[in-house]
């Protein structure tokens, strides 16, 4: 079976903590992604990345950066986690094809900003 | 841009119901359509998908047909199920450009 792994399903941070998020997929896609779904405004697009090392803008960049150094694992970053991250954190996986359409979730993390 | 536009929740049915998730789109040439789904707890999942106009996604009794001259691609289904409660999102692909996903529609189906 394919699987997308989120480390963490629940995370409880503090005001300007440093957050990691990691994320591993175990099908050799290129392709990754992390959203953020929130109540009333559906999943939004914060980074991706087509290869190792490479990485785009989502949406919604403010706040986070992303590390893709080895193909299966893409990391986001708050580097200084604020009240209005808290979240649900959806990380996905898809084969470079990006026209196929499927893309593969994790379960989610769900983070707590304190 | 590209936006999809999808029905608010949340929708709460009795069991053996008809389903209908409204969803129109907003895109410039020829995009490709997608349902996902989100059980309780769980990541979303390719639900179904249509690439061209007038073509039919179906999977698990659910259907969608890909309406240009509407730009709508609802979501139905004839006899919803318990097992069916779940948010549904309606996704849109424009060129080489990743999903955007509508704000997502909560269904309750009750026994």
């Amino acid at each position: 079976d394919v699987k997308v792994t989120q480390s963490s399903r629940y995370l409880v941070k503090r005001t300007g903590e440093k957050v990691f998020l990691e994320c591993v997929q175990d099908m050799d896609h290129e392709n990754m992604f992390w959203y953020r779904q929130d109540p009333g405004l559906g999943l939004r697009l914060i980074y991706f990345s087509y290869d190792v090392k490479m990485k785009e803008k989502g949406d919604i960049p403010e706040g986070y950066s992303v590390s893709r150094e080895k193909k299966e694992r893409f990391s986001l970053i708050l580097e200084s986690a604020s009240t209005n991250q808290t979240s649900m954190y959806l990380c996905a996986s898809s084969l470079i094809t990006l026209n196929t359409g499927e893309l593969f979730f994790g379960e989610g993390s769900r983070l707590t900003v304190l | 841009g590209n936006s999809v536009t999808q029905m608010e929740g949340p929708v709460t049915l009795s069991e053996e119901a008809f389903l209908t998730i409204n969803c129109t789109y907003t895109a410039t040439g020829y995009p490709s359509l997608f349902w996902y789904v989100q059980y309780p707890g769980e990541g979303l999942q390719l639900l179904l998908k249509a690439t061209k106009a007038d073509d039919k996604g179906s999977n698990k009794g659910f259907e969608a047909t890909y309406r240009k001259e509407t730009t709508s691609f609802h979501l139905e289904k004839g006899s919803v199920q318990v097992s069916d409660s779940a948010v549904y999102f309606c996704a849109l692909r424009g060129g080489n450009t990743p999903l955007v996903f509508g704000k997502g529609t909560r269904l309750s189906v009750i026994a």
